[in-house]
């Protein structure tokens, strides 16, 4: 079964400062993707960056990157020099081979980021 | 301009009525999707639909029934409204169910409340 854990709740960062959100997930399949989006105050989705689990290299998106840990089956988003334009919940979401791109989300963590 | 439009953007209900929840997507996309974000659950995948077929039904009840009359339009009818369906409904999109264009862009939602 699918399964996706956010722990963090709320996070909080100085402007500049580098922010980690985790995420760990449950799956018995090989082959899935995990998909980090924000959601805004206004409730508007954001996609920001993705990690097949084929890859071992850890991907990349202007500020956004992931540290991927497919033996652990966690994974972590890393915003650089972070911005309070940044702030928002942040999800990250499980879509495993042959479930016709189901999502699965995590609870999300609310990050604030302070001027 | 807005890629997906989800309309109406509020919309309030009384127990045991039926509405439609618009949605149309303009980034020439083939698969589109439902989901619900509730305040007592995570977003929760509904449904998936690739060039007009239903893909993927995760909801338990028949109350909810999408409807495709373009390929770019994903409706959703909601039947015998009840207060538990108190949500944001997000409608998504994305290139296809699969591969490297997997993302899935998510509209604005819309806040239904069942009184």
């Amino acid at each position: 079964a699918q399964r996706v854990t956010q722990v963090q709740p709320t996070g909080s960062s100085q402007w500049g400062e580098e922010v980690t959100l985790d995420c760990s997930y449950e799956t018995s399949e090989y082959f899935y993707r995990i998909f980090w989006y924000r959601q805004l105050f206004s409730g508007e989705m954001v996609f920001l960056i993705y990690q097949p689990s084929f890859d071992t290299q850890n991907q990349r998106s202007g500020r956004y990157s992931v540290v991927f840990q497919k033996s652990f089956k966690s994974i972590s988003l890393v915003i650089s020099a972070s911005q309070p334009e940044d702030s928002g919940t942040y999800f990250c979401a499980l879509s495993e081979l042959g479930s016709f791109n189901k999502l699965t989300f995590g609870a999300g963590t609310r990050l604030a980021v302070c001027p | 301009d807005p890629k997906i439009i989800q309309k109406p953007k509020y919309l309030v209900a009384v127990t045991g009525s039926e509405k439609i929840l618009i949605c149309e997507q303009y980034l020439g996309h083939n698969a589109m999707y439902w989901y619900r974000q509730s305040a007592k659950k995570p977003l929760e995948f509904m449904f998936s639909y690739s060039y007009q077929k239903l893909m993927d039904n995760q909801t338990a009840s028949s109350r909810f029934q999408p409807q495709s009359s373009k390929k770019n339009h994903l409706d959703l009818q909601i039947t015998a409204l009840k207060p538990d369906d108190s949500a944001t409904y997000f409608c998504a999109s994305s290139h296809g169910l699969g591969g490297l264009y997997a993302e899935q862009f998510f509209g604005p939602g819309t806040r239904l409340t069942v009184l």
